[in-house]
């Protein structure tokens, strides 16, 4: 059974920086991309970033480019998001998403739990 | 990138079916076979419903069907049951900008 669990979320001040991990599990992690999307409180889904099996072929929503890094350790399976410079819109659920293809070009199937992320002086 | 185009609520009773839309562009629904829709009951993570248009994964009921014409991709629920009732998001690969997905608002299923 595929498993996505994220951890690292918390209460941050902003411009402040957070690091979120999924642990991936039940699948061959370096075959498939990993995405992250989130979703504000009461809100819709939002793409946050996506990265191809062998980390070739990075993606960034156009609101965290420049601000947000994503990584793999594919020795690790796990997936990563640092956040830096850290806004108050920022504030959301992050999940975890697997790809369904080893490219970005690769929809979300299936998802994790999610780790809250609050942004917040 | 800017969302995708969902009516904020649709609404059926037990048996009768219904159509949700999703409008983009030609820069990802109309330019792309890479829509998929998402299904979220409250407190619960999405749940992936089809994918590349019209395909079921495995466990989706063939109750549900998508299709896109142009710029506007279609998520039918026919044979419509309580449990059905959730939030849909339909997703696209896009090419505006940046090369990413970009997600509708969500439409709020409710069955009467």
């Amino acid at each position: 059974e595929v498993q996505l669990v994220e951890s690292g979320g918390g209460l941050v001040q902003p411009g402040r920086s957070l690091r979120l991990s999924c642990a991936a599990s039940g699948f061959t992690f370096d075959d498939y991309a990993m995405h992250w999307v989130r979703q504000a409180p009461g809100k819709g889904l939002e793409w946050v970033s996506g990265i191809s099996w062998n980390s070739g072929s990075i993606g960034y929503a156009d609101s965290v480019k420049g601000r947000f890094t994503i990584s793999r350790d594919n020795a690790k399976n796990s997936l990563y998001l640092q956040m830096n410079s850290l806004r108050a819109e920022d504030t959301a659920l992050y999940y975890c998403a697997k790809g369904y293809y080893g490219d970005l070009v690769s929809w979300f199937d299936p998802w994790g739990q999610g780790t809250l992320v609050t942004v917040s002086s | 990138q800017s969302a995708l185009t969902q009516p904020a609520s649709v609404s059926g009773s037990p048996g009768q079916s219904i159509t949700i839309s999703c409008t983009g562009t030609s820069s990802d629904v109309g330019g792309y076979n890479y829509v998929s829709w998402y299904q979220q009951h409250p407190g619960k993570a999405p749940k992936l419903m089809i994918y590349e248009v019209s395909n079921r994964p495995s466990g989706v009921p063939d109750r549900f069907s998508g299709s896109k014409s142009g710029n506007t991709a279609s998520l039918t629920i026919s044979g419509l049951q309580a449990e059905d009732e959730a939030d849909y998001y339909c997703s696209s690969y896009t090419s505006s900008s940046t090369l990413g997905w970009v997600f509708g608002g969500g439409t709020k299923l409710t069955v009467l």
